[in-house]
Parts: structure tokens; sequence; C-alpha cells
């Protein structure tokens, strides 16, 4: 079990620009989530997949957000024409059916 | 609208006594609660979790209350180590297994 891995671990780019991140979950993991977590503030829903399936998208997840898991296996989250208010950390977890979620190190996001 | 709060956002607690960080929730329709550990730059790390269908559940050290009447759930750790010092979230599973979570209470073990 080497746990949940997100790459890379920090990203700084201009605002305007498209940025990519990775999560790659616990083998034997079929749900994947997607969170993102500002200063002072817990981690808050984005969007989750069952398989390659994605079954829930938060509001907060604008339409310059897509995320996608091919095949049910890694996941990437895109931005597109990052803005000032994206800053934050990105978090991605996984987990067995209902069970708890078990989650990355985040990629830390900040825009210039 | 935050439906979890943990209105404490700091605790302080002598090595080897009790420390109780405390949850309120809003929706009645939230039915599993979890509470995750938090280091700085590491990822939440899961540490106890209660089915509503319970009051109590406990793991060595840690308990967690959950009082559905009050919308209220407490974890208790006991006794506190220093290793213990970290951000705790109260979290709360909606219909989907997304989680919500509160904004955390920084626990500090004093040796």
């Amino acid at each position: 079990d080497t746990g949940v891995s997100q790459n890379p671990r920090h990203k700084i780019t201009k605002r305007g620009q498209n940025v990519t991140f990775r999560c790659d979950p616990i083998s034997e993991h079929n749900r994947l989530y997607w969170y993102r977590q500002t200063l002072g503030q817990g981690p808050e829903f984005l969007t989750y997949f069952q398989n390659e399936a994605q079954l829930e998208k938060s509001r907060l997840l604008s339409d310059r957000f897509s995320a996608e898991r091919p095949k049910g296996s890694f996941s990437t989250l895109e931005i597109q024409r990052t803005e000032q208010g994206d800053s934050a950390m990105y978090l991605c977890a996984s987990s067995l059916d209902w069970q708890p979620q078990h989650f990355g190190d985040g990629t830390r996001l900040s825009i210039l | 609208d935050q439906q979890v709060k943990q209105n404490s956002p700091s605790l302080s607690v002598q090595e080897g006594r009790i420390s109780i960080l405390n949850c309120d929730y809003t929706n009645s329709m939230f039915d599993y609660f979890l509470w995750y550990k938090k280091y700085p730059a590491e990822g939440p790390t899961f540490l106890i979790s209660i089915s509503s269908i319970k009051d109590k559940n406990e793991d060595g050290r840690f308990t967690v209350f959950l009082n559905k009447s009050a919308k209220h759930l407490s974890l208790h750790i006991v006794p506190s180590q220093p290793g213990d010092s970290a951000v705790y979230f109260c979290a709360a599973k909606g219909g989907a297994n997304n989680l919500f979570f509160g904004t955390g209470t920084r626990l500090t073990v004093i040796p």
C-alpha cells in the first residue's frame, strides 16, 4: 500500500494559464475524489468518480475545471484560464466503496 | 453554508490529560461521521469514524461520541501525547459519499 500519490506537490503559474494535476489512488480503490482546501478552511468537495464514471460534481466545479479518470485508475484535474481565486491546495482521496477516504498530500497551486 | 462546524479553532492540553474536540452539524441526513488528523504539509489522515446508528466508538486512546438529538459529536483523546499535536477535522458523509468538513481545530499537547 503506497498510499495516494499526487503530482506535482507545488505548481506556480501565471493567471490565465492552464494547469493539470495528477492523482494516483490506492490501487484497489474504486472511488476517487477531488477536494479543494483554502487557508483556514476544511477541504471542500469538488467531484467524485466510481471507477471511470464521474458521478457527482460540486457547484464549486466551474466550467473551467475538468476531471477525468480514464480506465478507472489515475485521475487528472485540469483548470483552464486560471484565476487568482483558484489558488488553493487540491487534495485527492480514494476509497474502496463506502469505506473511509484516504487522502494524498495535495498539490498546492499558486497563481501569480 | 457551513453544514459542519468546529467552533474552537485551537485547543491546548497538558501531556497525559484528556483532549476533547467538538463538532456540530446541521444536516440530519448525515449518516456517517469521521475524524481526520492533519500535520503540516501532509494530507488529512483518517483517525476514527462512527455510524449514526451508534453513539460511541472507541479505538485505543481515541473515542468518538455522537449525540444525534443535539447534532453534536466529540473526539476524546486520552491520554494526550505530544505527537497528537495537529489540526483535527470533523467530517460528515453526504449521500454520494462525499465528505463535508469542518474548519478544523488545532490541538497542541504541551509536554
